[in-house]
């Protein structure tokens, strides 16, 4: 079984530039995940979906991320302007059910995003 | 706020001792707690337990949960050069839509020769 794709896997920008990255969930997996992982930090929830629909985007900064799951499959999350804080690994992650079961989070290798 | 607090943040021991990893947590209305090891990049999945008292095995590593003192301990004996990585503690509340974590800050261990 192909696990969760993620591209680039490194991007370095400079600040105020944007970028956007990508994300192929395991196939089938309803709900599909973007976390923000900064350095020597545990990762952080940014958006969660449910096929195409947003669940929770409570921590995502609305200003300059963005981020879509139009076909209820692949997903890109957007930064625009992106700032030096920005600088981390951005993990995408899947899970097969709708909650309704007990069942893990499957992880991509992530995106190495540095904001000179 | 749900909140996962590890300890230690990091730990280096020789080639063939045994570690604990501690993980203790705030959570309303919990639903399962999961262990991750993260080498570089993506966390893998190691352990997800949602019962007290109840010892997950794999191989050399193991963990339990305590419900009533919310922490949960993650065991690895006669560890290898191999078993260098982030362990990541995660919660998951209830209820659950989608299963939606929050991740400690990890424990880095290295294990030397």
């Amino acid at each position: 079984e192909a696990g969760v794709a993620q591209s680039p896997r490194y991007k370095i920008i400079e600040k105020r530039q944007s970028v956007a990255f990508w994300c192929n969930p395991i196939s089938g997996h309803a709900t599909l995940y973007w976390y923000q992982q900064i350095l020597g930090q545990g990762p952080k929830l940014l958006i969660q979906f449910q096929n195409n629909g947003v669940v929770d985007d409570s921590q995502l900064p609305k200003d300059r991320f963005s981020a879509e799951r139009l076909k209820g499959v692949d997903s890109t999350l957007k930064i625009q302007p992106a700032k030096l804080e920005d600088s981390a690994v951005y993990l995408c992650a899947s899970s097969p059910s709708l909650g309704l079961v007990l069942e893990t989070q499957y992880f991509g290798p992530g995106t190495r995003l540095l904001v000179l | 706020e749900d909140k996962v607090v590890q300890s230690p943040l990091s730990l280096v021991v020789h080639e063939g001792d045994t570690v604990t990893l501690n993980c203790s947590y705030e959570v309303t209305n919990f639903r399962s707690l999961l262990w991750y090891k993260q080498e570089k990049k993506a966390p893998t999945f190691l352990f997800m337990l949602t019962s007290s008292g109840i010892e997950k095995k794999s191989g050399r590593l193991s963990s339990i949960l305590d419900k009533k003192e919310l922490f949960s301990i993650l065991n690895i004996t006669a560890t290898q050069t191999g078993d260098s990585a982030v362990y990541l503690c995660a919660v998951e509340p209830l209820p659950a839509t989608a299963s939606k974590l929050t991740f400690g800050t990890g424990t880095r261990l290295q294990v030397t020769l």
